[in-house]
């Protein structure tokens, strides 16, 4: 059972460059998504998939795209990658009722983009 | 829109002691608070939830308080470890529909 399973784990991109993280989960959660951390920032929500076939936007998604491929895969898609992107990347998972939404997050994904 | 305030600097403590960490909240009090376990190079791991109408929570050597008067969430650590040591974020949500926001978090270090 190996929960969220993100990739690639580093990457490093140049200014314009597109690229797509891959995430994926095998707890049969309805619910995804996708953060990015950043010093002194917390963890900002990018995109979610509240179930297969539905995405809404977050905190932060202006120079992202994202596609709920079915209930366990889950990409982020950066269409022309600027500096600013440069961030650790969290793909995510849930299962809303009782225990109120816990995350289940992956191992992240670091990206650089020169 | 809620925002959260845990200390930004590094919390160091002996090996053996009561680790307490913040969480102070502005706005709409949230139904849930968790906190969550970061350590370097990882994802967070969820540790605990507490719910509004909940003054404390425990979980072997955790607990967690919710003072909804004071906007305020405390996290104890009894007896630390230095494996203790890690980045401790909380998290807060208004309700069962709402997404999680999360605090910053605060770093954690027990000397041994």
């Amino acid at each position: 059972n190996a929960g969220v399973t993100q990739t690639p784990k580093f990457q490093v991109l140049k200014t314009g460059q597109s690229m797509t993280l891959q995430c994926a989960q095998d707890m049969n959660h309805n619910s995804m998504y996708w953060y990015r951390q950043d010093p002194g920032m917390g963890l900002r929500l990018i995109y979610y998939s509240a179930s297969e076939g539905t995405t809404d936007k977050g905190e932060v998604p202006n120079g992202y795209n994202v596609s709920r491929l079915n209930k366990r895969e889950f990409s982020l898609r950066l269409e022309s990658a600027a500096p600013s992107q440069t961030s650790v990347y969290f793909c995510a998972s849930s299962e809303p009722g009782y225990a109120g939404n816990t995350i289940y997050f992956g191992e992240g994904s670091w990206l650089t983009v020169v | 829109s809620q925002k959260i305030e845990q200390n930004s600097e590094a919390l160091n403590i002996q090996e053996g002691k009561t680790a307490t960490l913040t969480c102070n909240y502005t706005n709409y009090s949230p139904a849930y608070l968790q906190w969550y376990r970061q350590d370097p190079g990882r994802g967070p791991v969820f540790l605990l939830l507490i719910r509004e109408n909940e003054k404390e929570k425990r979980k072997e050597r955790l607990k967690v308080t919710f003072d909804t008067t004071l906007k305020q969430s405390l996290f104890h650590i009894t007896a630390s470890q230095p494996a203790d040591s890690a980045t401790y974020l909380c998290a807060l949500k208004k309700s069962s529909g709402d997404k999680l926001t999360f605090g910053t978090g605060t770093r954690l270090a027990v000397r041994p």
